[in-house]
């Protein structure tokens, strides 16, 4: 039972373009979300965060929207950089249950020069 | 200000030994995570403590494996009689007083033969 789904393995964009990472959750109880960066053989890096209670959080070139209706978020990456080019995941945390992160699969960003 | 650290970043280990593997929090964290990423999947939450005490370890398989953070010292996973169903990348996270936004270390990354 997947309770965070991130359902584009992969995504393909220009330099200079907007990338959008999507993310799907299943439990309502979620009142924290997080995206992380990694690249091969190093840990996850934390980006950006969200609290349940808002809908917008921005962070220089990234944004985080989530829409709790939808149970839904998502990443902005504007504009989009070669660095940038790493897997991300989205992981989603409930204050009442210690916080453990529960992990979306990943999607891998490719940004082409 | 030292980020997490974990070693030994790489382990071979042979069907049937243990594996221990070590994790430094931040400087003033006091609270120490344990996931695990198997080959093309996302990361698994195992074990959640605090200086001497499992706070949850849901995530843990039943046998075989350990875990502890001890008043002094590192946190240690241990994996007694390892499988090959053991390789995997094991990353440690830390956060200052429980909080969700959680730091991680570069992972050991565990290699049965």
């Amino acid at each position: 039972d997947q309770q965070v789904k991130q359902n584009s393995p992969s995504l393909s964009v220009q330099e200079g373009r907007i990338s959008i990472l999507n993310c799907d959750y299943t439990n309502s109880m979620f009142d924290y979300f997080l995206w992380y960066k990694k690249y091969p053989a190093e840990g996850p890096t934390f980006l950006i965060s969200i609290s349940s209670i808002k809908d917008k959080n921005e962070d220089g070139r990234f944004t985080v929207f989530l829409n709790k209706s939808a149970k839904h978020l998502s990443l902005h990456i504007v504009p989009s950089q070669p660095g940038d080019s790493a897997v991300y995941f989205c992981a989603a945390s409930d204050n009442n249950a210690g916080n453990m992160l529960t992990f979306g699969g990943g999607t891998r960003l490719m940004v082409k020069p | 200000n030292a980020g997490v650290m974990q070693n030994p970043r790489h382990l071979v280990r042979r069907r049937g030994q243990e594996a221990r593997l070590r994790c430094s929090p931040m400087k003033g964290h006091s609270h120490v995570y344990w996931y695990r990423q198997l080959p093309e999947e996302g990361l698994k939450f195992m074990v959640y403590l605090q200086k001497e005490n499992i706070i949850d370890e849901s995530g843990m398989p039943k046998e075989r494996f350990s875990a502890e953070f001890p008043k002094e010292g590192p946190s240690i996973l241990r994996i007694q009689q390892v499988v090959r169903g053991d390789s995997a990348a094991y990353f440690c996270a830390s956060s200052p007083a429980g909080g969700p936004e959680q730091y991680f270390g570069p992972g050991t990354r565990l290699t049965v033969t």
